[in-house]
């Protein structure tokens, strides 16, 4: 079983809608959460952390839930801007504070 | 914020041949860097963990005598693949985190290597 797992998409989807992606984990002494988005063949970018208490940033809202070993991440209103991979990302070794990265889930914004 | 440096953004070499990739911080010093390989439609897999000073944490799997690291500074990490073959050509890309009071040691990506081996 893979360490963090998602749905690799693609996500085809009009400008304006809403999209949410799942992503779960293997790990339950995961310590922290992060969503990357990545363009092709560049480096990834942080989007955004994810705590427990659930976090909004503009038009994306990140959830974590522990219990079930889950993340979600949800974009409202969408942008052909937000066309990209979006990677859920866990730090499953706290010691050596490297990131474990699922595969990505591909959006595509379309007109 | 932090900024990471890496060189060259693309290479494309004949088999057999080695080729050396580098990863600077610019204005931070780095005692740990992390070096990540992607392979198309795939996820980032840690290859190893580089640190200042001493030996490299490969992963299992990754060979370390095929991927030399050397970590000779704070702020520069090399890997160097050596004899590579057409299965090594992929995206390399190097990270390294921030200072804690500037970056609350936020991780760094550098620009990634594309490395073609024909």
């Amino acid at each position: 079983r893979k360490e963090v797992e998602q749905d690799p998409g693609p996500f085809n989807v009009p400008e304006g809608a809403t999209v949410a992606f799942n992503c779960t984990y293997s790990n339950s002494a995961s310590q922290s959460f992060f969503w990357y988005r990545q363009d092709c063949r560049k480096e990834p970018k942080l989007l955004m952390s994810v705590y427990s208490s659930g976090n909004e940033d503009g038009r994306f809202t990140a959830q974590l839930n522990r219990a079930s070993q889950y993340i979600s991440l949800l974009i409202r209103d969408s942008k052909l801007s937000d066309s990209a991979t979006y990677l859920c990302v866990v730090n499953v070794d706290t010691g050596r504070r490297a990131l474990t990265f699922g595969s990505g889930t591909r959006l595509q914004v379309q007109p | 914020g932090a900024v990471v440096s890496q060189h060259p953004s693309r290479v494309i070499c004949k088999s057999g041949t080695s080729v050396k990739i580098e990863c600077r911080s610019l204005d931070f010093q780095a005692t740990t860097m992390f070096w990540y390989r992607q392979f198309p439609k795939q996820s980032l897999m840690l290859m190893a963990t580089s640190n200042e000073g001493s030996k490299a944490t490969y992963e299992q799997g990754v060979e370390k005598d095929k991927f030399l690291i050397n970590h000779a500074s704070l702020t520069l990490s090399t890997l160097t693949v050596t004899s590579a073959h057409p299965e090594d050509s992929s995206f390399y890309i190097c990270s390294a985190r921030g200072p804690l009071l500037a970056t609350n040691e936020k991780l760094f990506f550098g620009s990634g290597t594309q490395l073609s081996v024909l």
